[in-house]
């Protein structure tokens, strides 16, 4: 069974610096896609970014970029220019290419973000 | 506009009274899955439904039941609710027909409280 680590319970970073939120999974597959998720304090579940593993660019949306080391299997977040506004609780998941689409989620990561 | 729904927001029951959280969504797609969230541990899928007719057990899926009688409609059925059925759940929808087709859109959650 998959799993997957999220070391950081907590994190913080001062308003327009960088942060980085760690993730690494454990797979024996090669084919699986890999998300991280934002929970603000409405507790909606946002897609953040994603990745194929099939792809070797990391994927970049806007201030949010990964760094995937599919060898490692590590999947690290990196906001920059940080803003209040991304203060919330950060989850990695895992998909599997198989045929339950189920996403294996860390424990996730509180962050906050100092003004 | 593209959404999932669930409802109640919100219950507070008793223990062993029979309750059902509704989840629809209006994206026809295929594959809809339920989640339930608790502090520490992320999300764990209870059930899942890969189209009409088609359900099976995710990880934790004692205590529930679903049906999937339309392609929009995914309950989550508590026959006799117990306490440690207190939890965050979550209703996820995606398509399954094409690899680019992975993003799991999330309904807003349902906090349950079992007395």
């Amino acid at each position: 069974a998959q799993t997957v680590t999220q070391s950081q319970p907590e994190m913080s970073v001062q308003e327009a610096e960088t942060v980085t939120l760690s993730c690494t999974y454990d797979t024996s597959e090669s084919d699986y896609y890999l998300f991280w998720y934002k929970q603000p304090p409405s507790r909606q579940m946002i897609l953040v970014i994603r990745q194929e593993a099939y792809k070797q660019q990391n994927a970049t949306e806007n201030r949010f970029s990964v760094n995937f080391q599919k060898a490692a299997k590590s999947f690290s977040l990196k906001i920059s220019d940080s803003q209040l506004g991304d203060a919330a609780m950060y989850f990695c998941a895992y998909r599997s290419g198989g045929s339950n689409y189920k996403l294996t989620f860390g424990k996730g990561t509180l962050l906050t973000v100092n003004p | 506009e593209a959404q999932v729904t669930q409802n109640p927001r919100y219950l507070i029951t008793v223990t062993g009274k029979k309750l059902t959280v509704t989840c629809s969504q209006n994206m026809n797609h295929e594959y809809m899955s339920w989640y339930r969230q608790d502090p520490g541990l992320g999300l764990r899928q209870i059930y899942y439904s890969m189209n009409v007719e088609v359900t099976d057990k995710g990880d934790v899926p004692e205590g529930y039941k679903v049906s999937r009688k339309e392609k929009r409609n995914f309950p989550l059925i508590l026959e006799s609710p117990s306490p440690n059925q207190t939890s965050l759940y979550f209703c996820a929808s995606s398509l399954s027909i094409t690899r680019l087709s992975y993003e799991q859109y999330f309904g807003p959650g349902t906090r349950l409280t079992v007395t």
